[in-house]
């Protein structure tokens, strides 16, 4: 069964630093990985998508992705007390039929 | 951005009690999925369809049923409700289920089952 790690599970970073967070697959068939966020009290909301190796930028947020280790990172430049929210990483193997597991996910503070 | 619509919003029950939770998308996508969130959990997928009267089976389907009745309504049953299913159930929609399976979720309907 597919599972999807991430790590920390929590991390705190002062406003305006650098957040990085981690997420692995276990199933070696994924070939999509999605970040979703999630304030408190609402609904996860996609974030980024990556589907091929390499590097991604939108605004504040970049995601590398490495194929070869099922290795995906989100990285939160200048972070802002609204980034604080759950973030979660989820993963899906090719088709038409493919379903999307998600990770724990990452608490993440943003201290003001 | 796709609307995703969740009912009750919040309900308690009685072990033993039947729960019907509701969804409805008026987005034409041809994905819809039922995830439960638990803290330390994270997201599980319960059941998903592509399509009315299909139904998938997910990771923890125990305990569950699901119908999808036309494309756009999916509704979650539970026929013997147990203490073990309080949680926060989202329903969630996407257009199609490979690489553009971005999902839309809905508010969320919160169980206690007491």
């Amino acid at each position: 069964q597919q599972k999807v790690q991430q790590s920390p599970e929590s991390l705190i970073v002062p406003e305006g630093g650098m957040a990085s967070l981690n997420c692995t697959s276990s199933d070696r068939n994924v070939d999509y990985f999605w970040w979703y966020r999630q304030h408190s009290g609402k609904s996860p909301k996609m974030l980024m998508s990556i589907f091929s190796n390499g590097e991604k930028e939108e605004g504040r947020f970049t995601v590398h992705l490495n194929k070869a280790s099922l290795h995906t990172s989100l990285h939160i430049r200048d972070s802002q007390p609204s980034d604080s929210a759950l973030y979660l990483c989820a993963a899906s193997r090719g088709g038409s039929n493919a379903k999307l597991t998600f990770g724990k996910g990452t608490k993440l503070s943003v201290k003001s | 951005e796709a609307a995703v619509t969740q009912s009750p919003r919040n309900k308690v029950t009685v072990t033993g009690g039947n729960v019907t939770l509701s969804c409805r998308q008026t987005n034409s996508h041809n994905y819809m999925y039922w995830y439960r969130q638990d803290t330390g959990h994270g997201l599980r997928l319960i059941h998903y369809s592509y399509g009315a009267g299909n139904l998938q089976i997910g990771d923890v389907p125990d305990g569950y049923k699901a119908t999808r009745t036309t494309q756009e309504d999916f509704f979650l049953l539970l026929e013997l409700a147990s203490p073990s299913q309080t949680s926060l159930y989202f329903c969630a929609s996407s257009r199609q289920g490979n690489s553009g399976n971005t999902l839309y979720f809905g508010e969320g309907s919160r169980l206690i089952v007491v």
